[in-house]
């Protein structure tokens, strides 16, 4: 049915970079779109970006455009979220999501178990 | 971007009770529109998609409905695992927006 597994928990100071990854199993990674979702600290969730799955190409939420990259290893099944010149209001939890479908890829059906970044001096 | 509002933010209710939530999309969105469940400290998990779609594995007691740019998710007899915050998502358009969330508590 399908599986994605999240890197672990991340601190970072202010102004650094993190990249996190999302193993796929169970599927093909190169079939599905991958989403990256946001929630920080007690409040909602924030679509970042995703990946489309037959080209691979790219769109990311304009908030966080010029900071944020989104890629995938289809050898490996894993795609990668790096997110850079980090501040504090990007402590949050991310996830990594399978879109449902090609025909409908924005619902999310499949979701990783989140990565938890903190960023703090 | 689209807006999608939710309403209530918050609702007490018994088990047994009939739920409704509502979520205003600010501009339409055909049935491009998705609910999710979450619990804390856990991922959201999807219940309808499409508006009106039950996701495989998801209750029958959970039903999704569409209105021009208005939209209800239902519970029809709210259980104990019920208990969370449901989020509503518009998919019509990138950025893939969500509601500000709706947590059902016990009363």
């Amino acid at each position: 049915q399908g599986q994605l597994v999240q890197s672990g928990a991340e601190v970072k100071m202010p102004g650094a970079s993190v990249k996190v990854s999302c193993k796929a199993s169970g599927y093909t990674i190169s079939y599905y779109g991958l989403t990256w979702v946001r929630q920080a600290p007690g409040q909602g969730l924030e679509w970042m970006g995703w990946i489309s799955p037959y080209n691979g190409k790219t769109n990311y939420a304009q908030s966080l455009q010029g900071r944020v990259s989104m890629t995938r290893d289809t050898s490996t099944t894993t795609a990668y979220m790096e997110l850079r010149s980090l501040r504090s209001d990007d402590t949050a939890v991310y996830y990594c999501a399978r879109g449902l479908s090609s025909a409908y890829p924005g619902a999310f059906d499949i979701w990783g178990q989140g990565t938890v970044v903190t960023v703090s001096s | 971007d689209i807006q999608m509002t939710q309403s209530p933010s918050s609702l007490s209710a018994s088990v047994g009770d009939r739920v409704t939530i509502t979520c205003r999309a600010s501009q339409s969105i055909s049935t491009y529109l998705n609910w999710y469940q979450q619990k804390p400290g856990k991922a959201p998990k999807l219940l309808i998609y499409a508006a009106s779609s039950l996701q495989s594995g998801v209750p029958s007691t959970f039903s999704g409905g569409a209105s021009g740019t208005d939209f209800t998710l239902t519970i029809s007899s709210l259980q104990p695992e019920d208990f969370a915050t449901y989020y509503c998502q518009q998919s019509y358009t990138t950025p893939w927006t969500f509601g500000q969330g709706t947590k059902v508590e016990i009363k």
